[in-house]
């Protein structure tokens, strides 16, 4: 079945490490996002790559790194700078906008990230 | 005014009863606004979405109501079911851009 797929579900980690979450995709989305997820603030953009090798910082990108070697997958790496880390953290992807397309986000099912 | 501004933050329902969740936004470079919906530990999915140069949408029992005038657009549910319960997002998208902004989400309790 098509879809996204995001690894690990629950992630602990010890505060000065730092922590990559794995997100591939199937479904020959040209466009993949990271959305962070706190309560009560909605979705916020970390960062997010419209082809391979090319990547732009979203909104909230400090104490964050990603790569886009390949298609399909695009991981996120949290690391020591980041002064808050513990949340939700949802990839997505997307069709480009090319030829009128809505370019319409399809999530995976999140990493939850706890730092001790 | 890349804000989107979602209400009520909280919603309880009655079964059969119709749910409303606004949201409201300046920037009118938007052109494309989704509407979606999450479960408590899952990711969000589309329900509908709508184009600015539509006032109305329908897909089975929820519809989208959008008024570019006043810049705001609403999802509407009918005969709202316990099923129904779940957080609800609205979220625009600037023209030509991968670049969605999202409201903070409504979280709606449908009682059975």
């Amino acid at each position: 079945d098509g879809g996204i797929t995001q690894s690990p579900k629950y992630l602990f980690r010890k505060e000065g490490q730092n922590v990559t979450l794995s997100c591939e995709q199937n479904l020959n989305h040209d466009a993949m996002y990271w959305y962070r997820q706190d309560p009560g603030q909605g979705l916020r953009l970390i960062y997010y790559s419209q082809i391979v090798n090319d990547f732009q910082k979203g909104d909230i990108a400090e104490g964050y790194s990603v790569s886009r070697e390949k298609k399909e997958s695009f991981p996120l790496t949290v690391t020591s700078a980041q002064k808050n880390p513990t949340a939700f953290y949802l990839c997505a992807s997307s069709h480009g906008l090319a030829g009128g397309r809505t370019g319409e986000l399809f999530f995976g099912e999140g990493s939850r990230l706890t730092v001790l | 005014q890349q804000q989107v501004k979602q209400s009520p933050q909280s919603l309880i329902v009655q079964k059969g009863g119709i749910s409303i969740i606004n949201c409201a936004y300046e920037n009118t470079a938007f052109d494309y606004f989704p509407w979606y919906q999450q479960f408590p530990g899952k990711g969000p999915a589309l329900l509908i979405a709508i184009r600015p140069d539509v006032s109305e949408k329908k897909e089975g029992r929820f519809t989208i109501s959008f008024n570019k005038s006043a810049k705001q657009f609403s999802l509407h549910i009918m005969d709202s079911q316990p099923g129904d319960s779940a957080t609800y997002f609205c979220a625009a998208r600037s023209g030509g851009t991968y670049k969605y902004i999202f409201g903070t989400g409504t979280r709606l309790k449908v009682l059975a």
